[in-house]
């Protein structure tokens, strides 16, 4: 069985602390997605990597890092929270076909 | 315009409807076609690759046309635990594997 885990499925963080979000695969996947879902809006990719060490840039970026030190690991930093980051983030896995999705991290910036 | 574009709707059907869902894509080289299931408060799954031949899965049919970029799901006879979000969504036409999301139809079988 295929696995995406996220760390946390809930977290609050305050205003302006700095926020990491980590997800680890089991598929041996080189391709990692961080997406973030907001009602109204659906998923939009903030960064993905196809590679270790290797990182582009969605298409919401801002705000945002990332690191992929390792293949299995992909990790979401948060510079310094604003309460426009409250949102769900999602981590997907993907080979050759379709991507795999972690649970979900409910990001609450008070 | 989009990349990728669905009606949110919400889809209200009875039990035992056929229900349609139509997806747009822009990007006329696009690769591979998939719609997933996402359930309330739940990461979103595969629920089928689509096929320029066309493929079934039991009561769910997914369709591609590239001549006119856009993706279809028919499901017959719905069931109550058919009621969730479909995503579309299209593989980027680049090497790096990157999925592009719709924003999801919403569908709610109705006894």
């Amino acid at each position: 069985d295929v696995k995406v885990t996220q760390s946390s499925r809930y977290l609050v963080k305050r205003t302006g602390e700095k926020v990491f979000l980590e997800c680890v695969q089991d598929m041996d996947h080189e391709n990692m997605f961080w997406y973030r879902q907001d009602p109204g809006l659906g998923l939009r990719l903030i960064y993905f990597s196809y590679d270790v060490k290797m990182k582009e840039k969605g298409d919401i970026p801002e705000g945002y890092s990332v690191s992929r030190e390792k293949k299995e690991r992909f990790s979401l930093i948060l510079e310094s929270a604003s309460t426009n980051q409250t949102s769900m983030y999602l981590c997907a896995g993907k080979g050759a076909a379709e991507a795999f999705f972690g649970q979900g991290t409910r990001l609450t910036v008070v | 315009r989009k990349e990728v574009e669905q009606d949110p709707g919400p889809f209200n059907v009875p039990e035992g409807a056929t229900v349609a869902f139509n997806c747009t894509y822009s990007n006329s080289a696009s690769q591979s076609f998939f719609w997933y299931r996402q359930d309330c408060r739940k990461e979103p799954k595969l629920l089928m690759s689509v096929y320029s031949s066309g493929n079934e899965d039991g009561r769910f049919t997914a369709q591609l046309n590239r001549a006119s970029q856009y993706i279809s799901l028919l499901i017959r006879d719905s069931k109550l635990s058919d009621s969730a979000t479909y995503l579309c969504v299209v593989n980027d036409s680049g090497n790096t594997g990157k999925l592009i999301f719709g924003q999801g139809t919403t569908l709610q079988v109705k006894p």
